[in-house]
């Protein structure tokens, strides 16, 4: 069946270093995917998405491009913030249905 | 503004008290889900609906209720909760197509 699996955490950086957090996937047909962020005692919040291969996903700073080839879709940032401290969530949504991974707490120290 | 709210946002009960959560959206979306999310088991769906009086189970379905009969509203019920229901339940939705799906603020549960 499809899913998402991707890095476990904790990962703890300092300010301003590089981020990737790792996601692959196992979907059959033409998934969209998405990174969702939950801060401190919220609800999900959608981060950015792609909808095709080869796409590239962007938002604060943040991007992921869709790997058909390699079935990933990880995170970067190029300089992280204390304020980017949550925790991350790969998914896909096949058929009307989303699928998530774990999650991956982030913790960024001045 | 566009948003799934969800009551209440905690709430503490007894083993067989029967309680309902409310979710309600406001961007008229066919597709709604309930989740429950547990350390280092991610986000799990509990049930998800295709629209009105259209419902199915998704993975953790035993012990939970849902009913449609609004397509703005998904309320998810206990019956009986017990302590392993002690969890984050978040409730969501979400169009046709491609987009990601709204999640609402979180219901905070715990059973004793």
């Amino acid at each position: 069946g499809d899913s998402v699996t991707q890095m476990e955490g904790p990962v703890t950086l300092s300010e301003e270093a590089f981020l990737t957090i790792n996601c692959t996937y196992t979907a059959t047909g033409y998934p969209s995917l998405f990174w969702y962020v939950q801060y401190p005692g919220e609800g999900l919040q959608l981060l950015l998405k792609a909808t095709k291969a080869d796409d590239k996903g962007s938002n604060k700073g943040f991007e992921a491009t869709y790997r058909k080839e390699t079935t990933s879709f990880h995170l970067e940032k190029g300089s992280v913030q204390v304020s980017d401290s949550a925790v991350y969530f790969c998914a896909l949504r096949a058929f009307n249905q989303f699928y998530f991974g774990t999650g991956t707490s982030l913790t960024v120290i001045p | 503004e566009a948003q799934v709210t969800q009551n209440p946002r905690y709430l503490i009960t007894v083993t067989g008290k029967k309680l309902t959560v409310t979710c309600s959206q406001n961007m008229n979306h066919e597709y709604m889900s309930w989740y429950r999310q547990d350390p280092g088991l991610g986000l799990r769906q509990i049930y998800y609906s295709m629209n009105v009086e259209v419902t199915d189970k998704g993975d953790v379905p035993e012990g939970y209720k849902v009913s449609r009969k609004e397509k703005r509203n998904f309320p998810l019920i206990l019956e009986s909760p017990s302590p392993n229901q002690t969890s984050l339940y978040f409730c969501a939705s979400h169009p046709g197509g491609v987009d990601g799906a709204f999640f609402g603020q979180g219901t905070r549960l715990t059973v004793v």
